[in-house]
């Protein structure tokens, strides 16, 4: 039971490159989420889904796109990266709206 | 507006000594509210809850005290030991999915 994952743990990409980050989850959790984690800003959700092909906007949804095509992963894609969107990206899932679990984190750098 | 606030950026405390972490709110909404707790380079853990409907809610060491009418909560750990040094987070919710997070308090317990 690896719980939640994140590929990659680590990125350098340069401003205007595409990327995507993958999340997966084998709790066989309904609810997912994608969260940027910043330097004296705590953790805000970027986008969040409630179930298999659903998506809805977080705080902070612009600049990133995500899909949930199986329940069990959740990708946030950057079309054109920027570099303020340099971060610490986070995903979770829960199966209500109690705890959350959450992945171990990507460092992604934008140049 | 940060809805979530922990004033506190750091705080270190003796070993064996009680560590309080204080959180406040602004929105009257949030009914249900978390501490999670983040070690360097890995995910946040929950550590503890609390509904609005409760003043307090116990987990061995951990206790986790609301005062609604202060839009307040905090987390006391008792006693503290030198593995809880870490970075820890509130957050709230107001039975939506949407959490919203504190900025966290760096825990340090000396031995």
């Amino acid at each position: 039971n690896a719980g939640v994952t994140q590929t990659p743990k680590f990125r350098v990409l340069k401003t205007g490159q595409s990327m995507t980050l993958l999340c997966a989850q084998d709790m066989n959790h309904e609810y997912m989420y994608w969260y940027r984690q910043d330097p004296g800003m705590g953790l805000r959700l970027i986008h969040y889904s409630v179930g298999e092909g659903t998506t809805a906007k977080g705080e902070v949804p612009d600049g990133y796109n995500v899909s949930r095509l199986k329940k069990q992963n959740f990708l946030l894609g950057l079309e054109s990266a920027a570099p303020s969107q340099t971060s610490v990206y986070f995903c979770a899932s829960s199966s209500s709206t109690d705890t959350q679990y959450f992945g171990p984190g990507t460092r992604l750098t934008v140049l | 507006d940060q809805q979530v606030k922990q004033n506190s950026p750091s705080l270190s405390v003796q070993e064996g000594r009680i560590s309080i972490l204080n959180c406040d709110y602004t929105n009257s909404m949030f009914d249900y509210f978390l501490w999670y707790k983040k070690y360097p380079a890995e995910g946040p853990t929950f550590l503890i809850s609390i509904s609005s409907i409760k003043d307090k809610n116990e987990d061995g060491r951990f206790t986790v005290f609301l005062n609604k009418s202060a839009k307040h909560l905090s987390l006391h750990i008792v006693p503290s030991q030198p593995g809880d040094s870490a970075v820890y987070f509130c957050a709230a919710h107001s039975g939506t999915y949407k959490y919203i997070f504190g900025t966290g308090t760096r825990l340090k317990v000396l031995a």
